[in-house]
């Protein structure tokens, strides 16, 4: 079946340093890769849609210039968290859809637990 | 945009019955309809799917059903057992490059 990785799957940094999040789908392409972030006991919500070779849609409320995406190529996308403060700690996962399946399913990555202190 | 409920945030069942979670959504544009299962410290896996074009769909233990013109959409699953303890999560998509919106999610606890 689809298979997303995710790494790290846990990162500790300072408050003020930039963390990156990789993305990556294993064993198909996709165009179309999601960022979600899920705080404790709570929903996952979208942050931003990542679109291969093109910039990134971000939902309303998420800065993006706090928090960058790169979809360079049809396996991989980026997520840096620039500048990190503590209320930026939470669980950060990504989905990704089978290239040229608009309506496939989203295959959901293990998720990058970010703590900022 | 879509928004998406989900009943109940906790259901407690005894082992062996079955567990219903129910949700709704509000845009009638939205055509798909995916239920993940999470655990603890890792990402949401997908344990079944409907779409707009059907009402009513099984795997095994789980189904899900859709009532378009209430726009909700259930899932069941019968004979639970203990690892089917988790938090599981409605969503809804118009498609397309969409992303999913998520309910806020049930914790199922089956009590041996």
């Amino acid at each position: 079946g689809a298979v997303v990785s995710q790494h790290p799957s846990w990162v500790i940094c300072k408050s003020g340093t930039s963390v990156k999040i990789e993305c990556r789908s294993l064993d198909f392409q996709a165009t179309t890769m999601f960022w979600y972030r899920q705080f404790p006991k709570q929903s996952l919500m979208l942050m931003a849609t990542s679109n291969e070779g093109s910039k990134a849609t971000y939902e309303q409320g998420v800065e993006k210039d706090k928090f960058l995406i790169n979809h360079a190529s049809l396996t991989l996308s980026t997520l840096t968290v620039t500048s990190a403060h503590p209320e930026d700690s939470s669980f950060y996962i990504c989905s990704a859809r089978l290239k040229g399946w608009n309506n496939s399913p989203l295959h959901f990555g293990n998720g990058t637990r970010l703590t900022v202190t | 945009g879509e928004n998406v409920e989900q009943h109940p945030s906790t259901l407690s069942v005894q082992e062996g019955d079955s567990a219903v979670i129910k949700c709704t959504y509000s845009d009638s544009a939205s055509n798909y309809f995916p239920w993940y299962k999470q655990e603890l410290g890792k990402g949401p896996q997908l344990i079944i799917d409907i779409r707009s074009n059907v009402g009513e769909k099984k795997d095994q233990r789980i189904a899900v059903t859709l009532n378009k013109t209430a726009k909700h959409f259930s899932l069941h699953i019968t004979e639970t057992q203990p690892e089917d303890s988790a938090v599981y999560f409605c969503a809804a998509s118009t498609g397309g490059a969409d992303g999913l919106t998520f309910g806020k999610g049930t914790h199922l606890i089956i009590q041996p």
